[in-house]
């Protein structure tokens, strides 16, 4: 796990305030993958990303949430106005590859508490 | 409505014995399936997978089993050792790209001495 770098490893947020989610891959990786882990709940796919790109957003809300992963320094999760409902463990994974049979390597995740 | 389920949340064995964890799945797209490992404060750890075309894969203690006919896979370690003391989390993706994968809730398993 110590090869994807997540930071902050904590956050607390009040209601209505920012939460921006770092992430560094994997060196070599060039695919990074957000999940969201809500208490007693499975992972839950948000974004897929390669360097400039969005290539799948479908678990992404809406509203509020968006991405990043630009071509120098780490991926970006970022939370606009956020809500009690947003608190959860964000993991972010990388894989070299987009298949699937090249396993993703999870981060150790940022806990986000709003409070 | 979930698509990969894991029924029992927490499962507790003897050291020594075998562990058996389950997962069923609901969407016959799914071909590739996937168990990851978690402790406390960290992240998953991928450990073993299996294509739909197998019905068996294993590696060392570990092995999986796929009944497609029956929507059901199961993880088997033997022997249990107190290091499998983790959270399994059972996933499955439609094929092809990695960013289908769709996660059960996960079996907290004990191993006791």
């Amino acid at each position: 796990n110590a090869g994807v770098m997540q930071n902050p490893r904590h956050l607390v947020r009040r209601r209505g305030q920012e939460a921006r989610l770092r992430c560094s891959p994997m060196k070599g990786h060039s695919h990074v993958y957000w999940y969201r882990q809500l208490p007693e709940e499975g992972l839950k796919f948000m974004v897929y990303l390669q360097k400039e790109n969005i290539i799948d957003e479908s678990g992404m809300p809406k509203e509020r949430f968006s991405a990043e992963f630009p071509k120098e320094g780490p991926s970006i999760l970022r939370i606009q106005q956020v809500v009690r409902g947003d608190s959860a463990a964000y993991f972010c994974a990388s894989s070299p590859t987009g298949v699937v049979d090249s396993p993703l390597h999870f981060g150790n995740g940022t806990r986000l508490t709003v409070t | 409505d979930q698509q990969v389920k894991q029924n029992s949340p927490s499962l507790s064995v003897q050291e020594g014995r075998i562990s058996i964890l389950n997962c069923d799945y609901t969407n016959s797209m799914f071909d590739y399936f996937l168990w990851y490992k978690k402790y406390p404060a960290e992240g998953p750890t991928f450990l073993i997978s299996i294509s739909s075309i197998k019905d068996k894969n294993e590696d060392g203690r570990f092995t999986v089993f796929l009944n497609k006919s029956a929507k059901h896979l199961s993880l088997h370690i033997v022997p249990s050792q107190p290091g499998d003391s983790a959270v399994y989390f059972c996933a499955a993706s439609p094929g092809g790209g990695a960013d289908g994968l769709t996660f059960g809730k996960g079996t907290h398993l004990i191993i006791q001495p």
